[in-house]
């Protein structure tokens, strides 16, 4: 067990919809990653929060958007959603924002987009 | 661009079988390589951190080891148990990746009793 916690485990919606996924990084860390998994693609990051001020940007679409609360804890919404978004949503948490600190992931929210 | 390519994709092993799961890499900078054991359906579970060459890591049947373009991460005598999918990851400069995390594709670990 990491510490960091994802909700929900799953979700099944319909295309167009919109969804939040939830993440509570360890207790102590700053930082909030976002990652996609599909199978082709592999685990992409997609953005990264720091004691609430948007770090870095990836490969995330413009119909994606995260935040970072005071409690530290990280929300991704997507919307307008695609059978393309389908994936495995990992979120991960380190103590600091910059570089050379190893992240610990969350176990996932596996999204289907019927 | 920064990039890491993993080789091989998939590997099977019997029990006791020793081996290594290739770590290429290309990424101005290098500012930490990351290796996480990932289990079907789960989140990865991080293993090792190496930040220059010639560094060596271990646990318990695993050692992982860095050279300017590549790691490696060897298996010595394996169980079934550590059955699952390999990630490296790279953090690279400010300038490439923004120095966050470039995660390869993985090599999946079959062994088999």
């Amino acid at each position: 067990d990491s510490g960091v916690t994802q909700t929900p485990k799953h979700l099944i919606t319909a295309t167009g919809q919109r969804v939040t996924l939830r993440c509570s990084p360890r207790s102590g860390d700053l930082s909030v990653y976002w990652y996609q998994q599909s199978l082709d693609q592999g685990l992409q990051f997609l953005i990264q929060y720091y004691n609430g001020e948007e770090r870095a940007k990836g490969n995330i679409l413009e119909r994606f958007s995260a935040q970072q609360f005071p409690d530290l804890h990280s929300e991704l919404n997507l919307s307008s959603l695609e059978l393309g978004d389908s994936a495995l949503y990992f979120c991960a948490s380190s103590v600091g924002g910059g570089a050379s600190r190893e992240q610990y992931f969350g176990p996932g929210t596996r999204l289907t987009v019927t | 661009e920064d990039q890491v390519t993993q080789s091989p994709e998939a590997l099977r092993l019997q029990e006791g079988e020793s081996s290594s799961l290739n770590c290429s890499y290309t990424v101005s900078g290098l500012r930490g390589l990351f290796w996480y054991r990932q289990d079907p359906g789960k989140g990865p579970e991080f293993l090792f951190t190496l930040y220059s060459a010639g560094e060596e890591k271990e646990k318990e049947r695993l050692k992982a080891t860095l050279t300017k373009k590549e790691s490696f991460l060897h298996i010595t005598a394996p169980k079934p148990e550590d059955s699952a999918t390999y990630l490296c990851a790279v953090r690279g400069g400010e300038g490439g990746s923004q120095g966050n995390l470039i995660f390869g594709k993985g090599t999946k670990l079959s062994v088999k009793p």
